[in-house]
């Protein structure tokens, strides 16, 4: 069962903010909340990570509700190099507890920033 | 930091020729990952290692696959004999070891060796 749900694609103009949603309802006390994404051609890059906080880099924002059933990635002013496909994943932080299904991303989301 | 290296950038051959891709990951990094993404089933974890341990090869699709870490800068995954099913991206990751319990893993990963198994 895929433990993370978001839409196929999503689209974007330059210089807005660009909300990308991902639902995990089944997320336990311990699992932490990921993001990824994967320009065309290159390796999945590091986004962001939370817990039940909201967090903020220099890349990104990323909101978690307070249920944590769900999570929002913002980048707040969108551009074209930003148009890649974005993974949420969910996953413990405890190698010992590592497997497979926790590292599989998934389709993720295609976002696609427009002129 | 030059981050994660792979080589070959691209392979093609035959099937039933043995291809070996390689890895270095970056330098203090502890965990190295090896995955493979297609189409189909989307990026996939293959194995990983800890401290050049292999601890969880339950994503190795079958005995065909191998994989080694002789020491921290140097790892291989070996397609013997390969077959055109095998045709894929596969990408090598590498993170720092977990330094308490309220630290997490951000896993660094290569820009990926594409495979073509005629």
């Amino acid at each position: 069962d895929a433990k993370t749900t978001q839409p196929p694609s999503m689209d974007c103009a330059e210089g807005r903010a660009a909300n990308l949603p991902c639902n995990h309802s089944t997320i336990s006390g311990n699992e932490y909340v990921y993001w990824y994404r994967q320009i065309h051609s290159q390796g999945p890059q590091y986004i962001i990570h939370g817990l039940k906080n909201n967090e903020t880099n220099e890349m990104a924002s990323l909101i978690i509700t307070e249920d944590r059933k769900s999570s929002t990635l913002i980048l707040p002013h969108a551009t074209l190099r930003d148009t890649a496909v974005y993974y949420c994943i969910v996953r413990v932080a405890d190698f010992l507890l590592y497997n497979n299904n926790d590292m599989r991303f998934g389709a993720g989301t295609r976002l696609t920033v427009k002129p | 930091d030059a981050g994660v290296i792979q080589s070959p950038r691209h392979e093609v051959t035959e099937m039933g020729q043995e291809v070996t891709l390689r890895c270095k990951p970056i330098s203090g990094h502890d965990y190295l990952f090896w995955y493979r993404q297609t189409m189909m089933r989307g990026l996939e974890l293959l194995i990983y290692f800890n401290n050049n341990v292999p601890i969880d090869d339950s994503g190795m699709p079958e005995d065909r696959f191998s994989a080694k870490m002789p020491n921290a800068s140097f790892s291989t995954l070996k397609i013997q004999p390969s077959e055109p099913r095998d045709s894929a991206v596969y990408f090598c990751a590498s993170s720092l070891p977990l330094a308490g319990a309220s630290s997490t893993d951000t896993q660094y990963f290569g820009p990926g060796t594409r495979l073509t198994v005629l």
